[in-house]
């Protein structure tokens, strides 16, 4: 089992959207969750940090299920601009590296 | 946060021979991070740098393929030594102050 899991994808949505990202890690030591962005061919830049109690940010909202090793991202009225393919990333072994799940990309259409 | 200098942003390569990517942080960091990314594909460690040892290599990755320099808290290389095409993908480094990872630009390797 991979440690980090995610929506395989793509998701196609149109604009306007709600679209929900899913996820799943295996490590219950794990400490730290995060959502990234990757554009293509470009380095992923983190899009929020995700807490025990759940965080918004805007159109983004992060939720986190500790006793079910879940994360999820939801993303309402999306733009074009949110096309991208989305990481979700774990805490690993040394408390600083990170574990990263294999991504789900998204593309919003007009 | 962290800002990351990383270069060189792409080079194409012939197999055998060896490319060393370099990577400035703007602040001092205990460990550096170095990920490859294959086509498609999310990123992989490869290994964790520290001052003053030897470079932490995870499974699958050897420090006689990729051996790492380490010189200063600033400052990390990574050389992919006799490279094949296998080896053709991008090669980012990391650092994690504050718990969060932050990414140099990216080198985009292609071996031909």
């Amino acid at each position: 089992r991979k440690e980090v899991e995610q929506d395989p994808g793509p998701f196609n949505v149109p604009e306007g959207a709600t679209v929900a990202f899913n996820c799943t890690y295996s490590n219950s030591a794990s400490q730290s969750f995060f959502w990234y962005r990757q554009d293509c061919r470009k380095e992923p830049k983190l899009l929020m940090s995700v807490y025990s109690s759940g965080n918004e940010d805007g159109r983004f909202t992060a939720q986190l299920n500790r006793a079910s090793q879940y994360i999820s991202l939801l993303i309402r009225d999306s733009k074009l601009s949110d096309s991208a393919t989305y990481l979700c990333v774990v805490n690993g072994n040394y408390g600083q590296n990170f574990v990263f799940g294999p991504g789900t990309r998204l593309s919003v259409l007009p | 946060s962290a800002v990351i200098s990383q270069k060189p942003s792409r080079d194409i390569c012939q197999r055998g021979t060896s490319l060393t990517i370099q990577c400035q942080v703007d602040s001092q960091v205990t460990m550096m991070f170095w990920y490859r990314q294959q086509p498609g594909q999310s990123l992989t460690l490869i290994a964790t740098a520290n001052q003053g040892s030897e470079a932490t290599y995870e499974s699958g990755f050897v420090i006689d393929k990729f051996p790492i320099s380490r010189p200063n808290l600033t400052f990390s290389t990574l050389t992919v030594s006799n490279m094949s095409p296998e080896d053709s993908s991008i090669y980012l480094c990391s650092v994690g102050p504050g718990g969060r990872a932050f990414f140099g630009q990216g080198t985009r390797l292609t071996v031909v």
